[in-house]
């Protein structure tokens, strides 16, 4: 079976920096992809890892680690407009995504 | 489009209606994901087209869920006799190559009676 945790709820201050962690079990792996979701919005993409180690993209950052079915997404300066909803997902395989429940961010001031 | 287009973008049925919920995908993309959202949570995988092909239907709840995408493009979900249970946002996504970024139409949200 297939199954990706994260955590439900976080909360962060304003130009702090958060961190989001997914740990996962699926039969296989094919990339692991972050999106963002404001409520009642469309997922948007956010970052995708194949290979082992960081991938960096302006304010955000996403590591992974296949041997321990591990990955974080890293938020640095966060604003107000990034709460939202993270999600983390999984391809196992060559097969559709797969994703965890998502993780809830408030930025308080 | 631009972008993945859903419609109705809202829509409320009384238990027992049939629904159909449609998706436009971005232009030129062959493969097309349904997924359903219940409140506070991840999507869950419905089915997935390549073309018209309908490759893996493995996550449709039951019988009444039906999809196609009968000239590869446009594509229609179904659900026949809904329930309570069925109220969620149905999500469609496309993406240009199997293993490619999804890119998600924004939804409709289905509030069954």
């Amino acid at each position: 079976g297939q199954n990706i945790d994260q955590p439900t709820e976080m909360t962060a201050t304003e130009g702090a920096i958060v961190q989001i962690n997914c740990t996962y079990q699926t039969s296989g792996f094919n990339g692991l992809f972050w999106y963002q979701q404001h409520a009642g919005e469309a997922p948007t993409f956010l970052s995708y890892n194949v290979l082992d180690g960081l991938e960096e993209k302006g304010r955000f950052s996403s590591f992974l680690s296949r041997s321990k079915g591990y990955s974080y997404l890293l938020l640095k300066e966060l604003q107000m407009k990034d709460s939202a909803s993270y999600l983390c997902a999984v391809r196992p395989a060559h097969t559709p995504l797969v994703f965890g429940k998502g993780t809830r961010l408030s930025v308080i001031a | 489009g631009a972008g993945v287009s859903q419609s109705p973008r809202y829509k409320v049925a009384k238990r027992g209606q049939d629904v159909a919920l449609r998706c436009d995908p971005i232009s030129g993309h062959v493969s097309l994901f349904w997924y359903q959202q219940a409140l506070g949570q991840g999507p869950e995988f419905l089915t997935y087209f390549q073309n018209e092909a309908q490759l893996d239907k493995s996550g449709l709840p039951s019988d009444r869920f039906f999809a196609e995408r009968p000239e590869g493009s446009v594509s229609t979900l179904k659900i026949q006799r809904t329930q309570q249970e069925d109220s969620a946002v149905y999500l469609c996504a496309s993406t240009s190559g199997a293993d490619g970024e999804l890119f998600f139409g924004e939804g409709s949200r289905l509030t069954v009676l």
